[in-house]
């Protein structure tokens, strides 16, 4: 059980375009998620937090127009990278977790390239 | 705010030997979670070992333990009997027990590569 399902795995493409990563929890309900950045060899960094039905709350230094998440749902938050450059190029992890006191559970990450 | 250190970039072992990581944290509450992932070059985060603060036993899964030392801020991982599918990066990871959405946010330290030589 707990499984977090993330899409695509990897993306490629040009300079300027808009991609969007979706966070599913397949056997869970979940009113947070979260979405992390990461840098080869780095740890991960927490971007925003993905809240049902309301504004994500974004950490210090993320631009929210840059990445726009909606969690419309209690199984689905999307991360959208607006205006992609190749910056933005990076591994993109989100997680969630089934209960309040309950570990986290982490989709496989998508591994976005900017040309 | 939390922090976490690992400071051991880089830990080799022998095969079937065991191994200890590090892992120091600070936090000024007194109820949280501590947790160890594991990251293989495939970049999965894959769950290893659990730790509640207000438990005193040290968690155990399999050849996985934990030395907690909550005084000490002291939370260390041990591989016994290491295999070759241990080789991964090791994040220890600090999260709150308050239940609001935002501080069930994980806290990780900068990670260690672990290497098992057969």
């Amino acid at each position: 059980g707990a499984v977090v399902s993330q899409h695509p795995s990897r993306v490629i493409c040009k300079s300027g375009t808009s991609v969007k990563i979706e966070c599913r929890s397949l056997d869970f309900q979940a009113t947070t998620m979260f979405w992390y950045r990461q840098f080869p060899k780095q740890s991960l960094m927490l971007m925003a937090t993905s809240n049902e039905g309301s504004k994500a709350t974004y950490e210090q230094g993320v631009e929210k127009d840059k990445f726009l998440i909606n969690h419309a749902s209690l199984t689905l938050s999307t991360l959208t990278v607006t205006s992609a450059h190749p910056e933005d190029s990076s591994f993109y992890i989100c997680s969630a977790s089934a209960r309040t006191h309950q570990p986290q559970h982490f989709g496989d990450g998508t591994r976005l390239s900017i040309l | 705010a939390q922090t976490v250190t690992q400071s051991q970039p880089e830990m080799s072992v022998q095969e079937a030997e065991t191994v200890t990581l590090s892992c120091t944290y600070d936090t000024s509450e007194s109820d949280y979670y501590l947790f160890w992932y594991k990251q293989p070059p495939s970049r999965q985060m894959i769950l290893v070992i659990r730790q509640e603060a207000y438990k005193q036993q040290n968690a155990t899964e399999n050849r996985f333990s934990v030395n907690f030392q909550k005084a000490a801020k002291s939370f260390s991982l041990k591989i016994s009997d290491s295999q070759l599918g241990d080789a991964a990066m090791y994040f220890c990871a600090y999260r709150s027990a308050i239940s609001s959405g935002s501080a069930r946010q994980l806290t990780f330290g900068s990670g260690t590569q672990l290497t098992v030589l057969p």
